[in-house]
């Protein structure tokens, strides 16, 4: 099977702009989980889709949202972006997620690097 | 809500030893715990994992065990090779939330020649 693949690998913004970064997941994962990794703070989660649901939700402000399509893909964004928001942004995909952690193991995608300036 | 603590932060072995690194977390309701391998550039990979009706795992030169009451786990890499030099992230996660992994800070193992 083909591994997660994430679209930009690379984004340049400045302050103030939105940003839209999108997720495929492992073919007949529904579960998506989105991380944001910096040198400072480590790998920290954002928020997982289930069945184009957010089920699980981290510590961020707002500003941070997300989606999922009914074939599973997902897209994070960024709006009125800050240059304390320059990360690597992860996404993860698992077959089952949430409730049950018999089938949680998560599968990271190479990741979108934001750079705001 | 769920801390883990990472430790050491960077760890220097010479080639043919073997490294440990340590986890705590706090949340009892915690159950499974998964290590990753990250290198330079490179995506997450998961080398083991355990959960909590297990007190240890082995996968070759790789080993994880689990301590539920000190709310401790650790990873144990033996015999080890240049291609071992990464950073290594603890987590943990539980039934209900399995997908919000909480991760250690991470610890940079470096394998010298």
């Amino acid at each position: 099977k083909a591994g997660v693949t994430q679209t930009p690998r690379y984004l340049i913004k400045t302050r103030g702009q939105q940003v839209t970064l999108s997720c495929s997941p492992i073919s007949g994962h529904r579960s998506v989980s989105w991380y944001q990794q910096t040198p400072g703070q480590g790998l920290q989660f954002l928020f997982e889709y289930f069945s184009e649901t957010q089920r699980n939700k981290g510590n961020f402000p707002g500003r941070f949202s997300g989606r999922q399509f009914s074939n599973s893909r997902s897209e994070m964004n960024v709006s009125t972006l800050e240059l304390g928001d320059s990360a690597l942004y992860l996404c993860a995909s698992s077959s089952l997620g949430g409730q049950t952690t018999q089938k949680e193991t998560q599968y990271f995608g190479p990741g979108t690097r934001l750079l705001v300036l | 809500g769920e801390n883990v603590e990472q430790h050491p932060s960077t760890l220097s072995v010479q080639e043919g030893d073997s490294a440990v690194i340590k986890c705590t977390y706090s949340d009892s309701a915690s159950n499974y715990f998964p290590w990753y391998k990250q290198e330079l550039g490179k995506r997450p990979q998961l080398i083991i994992d355990i959960r909590s009706n297990v007190g240890e795992k082995k996968d070759q030169r790789i080993a994880v065990t689990l301590n539920k009451t000190a709310k401790h786990f650790s990873l144990h890499i033996t015999e080890t090779q240049p291609e071992d030099s990464a950073v290594y992230f603890c987590a943990a996660s539980k039934t209900g939330t399995a997908s919000k992994l909480t991760f250690g800070t991470g610890t940079r193992l470096q394998v010298m020649l």
